[in-house]
């Protein structure tokens, strides 16, 4: 149980454009979903707290504008990076909280802005 | 705040040799502790967790890990590595009290293992 399917995996785009990243958890509701971002060998940076129904919670030095984090139901949480640059290239996970006291995580989208 | 340090950013060993992977964290409150592994291009997989009771955690794939209070410790063990044990390793704390609180990582290890 408590499984989150991330998507895509992967996605190239060319910098100016939008990208959406899905994550869903599968078998449970999540009013809460975690965001973070990982660069090459480095461990994983928490960007936003997606909260159903309302505002995410940014970490400082996050830019809101950015990265758009939408949580429309309890099943879907979405991160959507704006008018991508190549220095928004990186490696993107979300989670969610399992049943049991721990976090599951989704299986990452490897962003690369050309 | 939390913090947690990872004291090795990598660790080379050989293949059916034993591995620890230190792990060492600060918290004024009690913590949940976790240890996760990742692959190349993969999300984080839960090896185990500690949130009360027992302080050695035993978790998939022959891991186990034991949560010292007093040198507010959590270091993961395997008495026998194999090659596919070779990948990325992440301890991380959260504040006691539900999965809505967020995780703080370590700076990872680096496990290599070698034939």
């Amino acid at each position: 149980g408590a499984v989150v399917s991330q998507h895509p995996s992967w996605v190239i785009c060319k910098s100016g454009t939008s990208v959406k990243i899905e994550c869903r958890s599968l078998d449970f509701q999540a009013t809460t979903m975690f965001w973070y971002r990982q660069f090459p060998k480095q461990s994983l940076m928490l960007m936003a707290t997606s909260n159903e129904g309302s505002k995410a919670t940014y970490e400082q030095g996050v830019e809101k504008d950015k990265f758009l984090i939408n949580h429309a139901s309890l099943t879907l949480s979405t991160l959507t990076v704006t008018s991508a640059h190549p220095e928004d290239s990186s490696f993107y996970i979300c989670s969610g909280p399992d049943t049991r006291g721990g976090y599951t995580f989704g299986s990452g989208t490897r962003l690369t802005v050309v | 705040a939390q913090s947690v340090t990872q004291l090795d950013s990598q660790v080379p060993v050989f293949e059916e040799a034993p591995v620890e992977l230190r792990c060492n964290y600060s918290s004024s409150v009690s913590v949940y502790l976790f240890w996760y592994v990742q692959y190349p291009n993969q999300g984080l997989q839960l090896l185990l967790k500690y949130l009360s009771g027992s302080t050695l955690v035993k978790g998939i794939n022959g891991f186990e890990a034991e949560f010292n209070k007093s040198q507010t410790s959590f270091h993961l063990r395997k008495p026998s590595v194999h090659i596919s044990d070779t990948a990325e390793y992440f301890c991380a704390v959260s504040p006691p009290g539900g999965s809505n609180y967020k995780l703080t990582f370590g700076k990872g290890t680096l496990l290599t293992v070698n034939p």
